[in-house]
């Protein structure tokens, strides 16, 4: 399966600011994906990268809030804008793969934000 | 967010027993059924993926899906203090992925 490697692994942040995550895929990736876990909670899909195009926001997420950028196969990055302490989460890359991984999710390590 | 239902738990078994883990799904359109375990600290891990009514077997790990009931479960065997750790129950829906709230599983050495 492929390797995703995100960073910053983690930072603590101040409110009003923003913060970008960079994702990068060992492998070009069909799909890629943005999920936030916020603290004792299950994951919830933010949105889908979409390459060379706008992403796909899931219901009570928005552009202004967390643009996404996904310029070629194996990279993407989330932004996290105008920050507040309700943001405080760790924000996960994931990606379905090619050939036999192609309908299995796979994570990256995450990034945990802090916000002060 | 699609829905996915879990027992949030903590579910206590000894080590040796059988653990039991349930996840009822609202989307009867959902093709692809997916297990993953998540231990404190990490990102989660697949274990098991079910596309089709019945069980499938992995080692000591076995998962259930019934399409009718919107039912899907997992079977641990012999389960080890190892596998102390959150079990996610997820959905594929139109090559999108949705997650239950997840079962914390304790196993009791």
């Amino acid at each position: 399966s492929a390797v995703i490697s995100q960073k910053p692994s983690r930072d603590i942040c101040q409110r009003g600011t923003s913060l970008t995550i960079q994702c990068q895929v060992d492998s070009q990736v069909t799909m890629m994906f943005w999920y936030r876990q916020q603290p004792g909670q299950s994951l919830t899909l933010i949105a889908t990268a979409n390459q060379g195009s706008e992403a796909t926001y899931e219901s009570g997420f928005v552009i202004d809030k967390f643009p996404i950028s996904r310029p070629n196969l194996t990279f993407s990055t989330l932004t996290v804008s105008n920050m507040s302490p309700e943001d405080s989460s760790i924000y996960l890359c994931s990606v379905t793969g090619q050939g036999s991984g192609a309908n299995v999710l796979t994570f990256g390590a995450g990034s945990r934000l802090t916000v002060l | 967010q699609k829905e996915v239902e879990q027992n949030s738990g903590p579910l206590s078994v000894p080590e040796g027993a059988i653990a039991s883990l349930n996840c009822t799904y609202s989307d009867r359109g959902s093709q692809s059924f997916f297990w993953y375990r998540q231990y404190s600290g990490k990102s989660p891990e697949l274990i098991m993926s079910i596309y089709s009514n019945g069980d499938k077997e992995d080692g000591r790990f076995t998962a259930q899906l019934n399409k009718a009931s919107q039912y899907v479960s997992l079977l641990i065997r012999d389960s080890q203090p190892s596998d102390s750790a959150t079990y996610l129950c997820a959905f594929d829906n139109f090559n999108k992925f949705y997650f239950g709230s997840g079962t914390k599983l304790n196993v009791k050495p």
